[in-house]
């Protein structure tokens, strides 16, 4: 079946750093993938909307500047959360749906379980 | 607006109980698709099935079956013989672009624990 990786799984770091989130769909073409995020027992809120070759589309009150995406190839989108903070402490988790094909679910990663002290 | 309610928070069953997941939601749309997943703890979703509007057919597969009533705007997913490696969170979605399954908005989420 369809599968998507997504690297890293975990990540530790310091206030202040940047951190990227690598999407991949390995053996199907995405023209679209998503970006959602899970605070602790809570449910996955889309944060964006990443489509290939063009800007990604931002869910309302999620800032661009903060999470910057790229989707340069039909395979691969990333997530870049810039000058994280504790607050950004998350599990990130992507989406990818099959290119060219009507009535296709999404398929998700496994997840980056993100820890900013 | 489109909405997912899963009422309860948690259950919490013995090995070999029958368990049903709650899901109601809310929607404008004649045409949308409804879902389930699976994150255990390991934090994976995993996909269960996807029904759309169309479809009220209740479906089976193995231990696990969905009822799907329009009427109620519900779409409940019950475990049978329910197994300790059935805990996890289970979420329902919904997706109101018919064509591009896009922008799934889940629900919050119960969580399962089954007890030896």
């Amino acid at each position: 079946g369809a599968v998507v990786s997504q690297h890293p799984s975990r990540v530790i770091c310091k206030s202040g750093t940047s951190v990227k989130i690598e999407c991949r769909s390995l053996d199907f073409q995405a023209t679209t993938m998503f970006w959602y995020r899970q605070f602790p027992k809570q449910s996955l809120m889309l944060m964006a909307t990443s489509n290939e070759g063009s800007k990604a589309t931002y869910e309302q009150g999620v800032e661009k500047d903060k999470f910057l995406i790229n989707h340069a190839s039909l395979t691969l989108s990333t997530l870049t959360v810039t000058s994280a903070h504790p607050e950004d402490s998350s599990f990130y988790i992507c989406s990818a749906r099959m290119a060219g094909v009507s009535n296709q679910p999404q398929h998700f990663g496994d997840g980056t379980r993100l820890s900013i002290l | 607006a489109q909405k997912v309610t899963q009422a309860q928070t948690e259950i919490s069953v013995v090995e070999k109980e029958d368990v049903t997941l709650d899901c109601v939601y809310e929607t404008r749309d004649t045409t949308y698709y409804l879902f389930w997943y699976k994150q255990p703890p390991s934090g994976e979703l995993v996909f269960l099935i996807r029904r759309n509007s169309f479809d009220e057919q209740n479906e089976i597969s193995g231990r696990y079956s969905w009822n799907f009533q329009k009427s109620t705007s519900s779409f409940n997913f019950t475990i049978t013989a329910s197994q300790v490696v059935d805990s996890a969170v289970y979420f329902c979605a919904l997706s109101e672009d018919y064509y591009n399954t896009d922008k799934l908005i889940f629900g919050t989420g119960t969580r399962l624990q089954v007890f030896p």
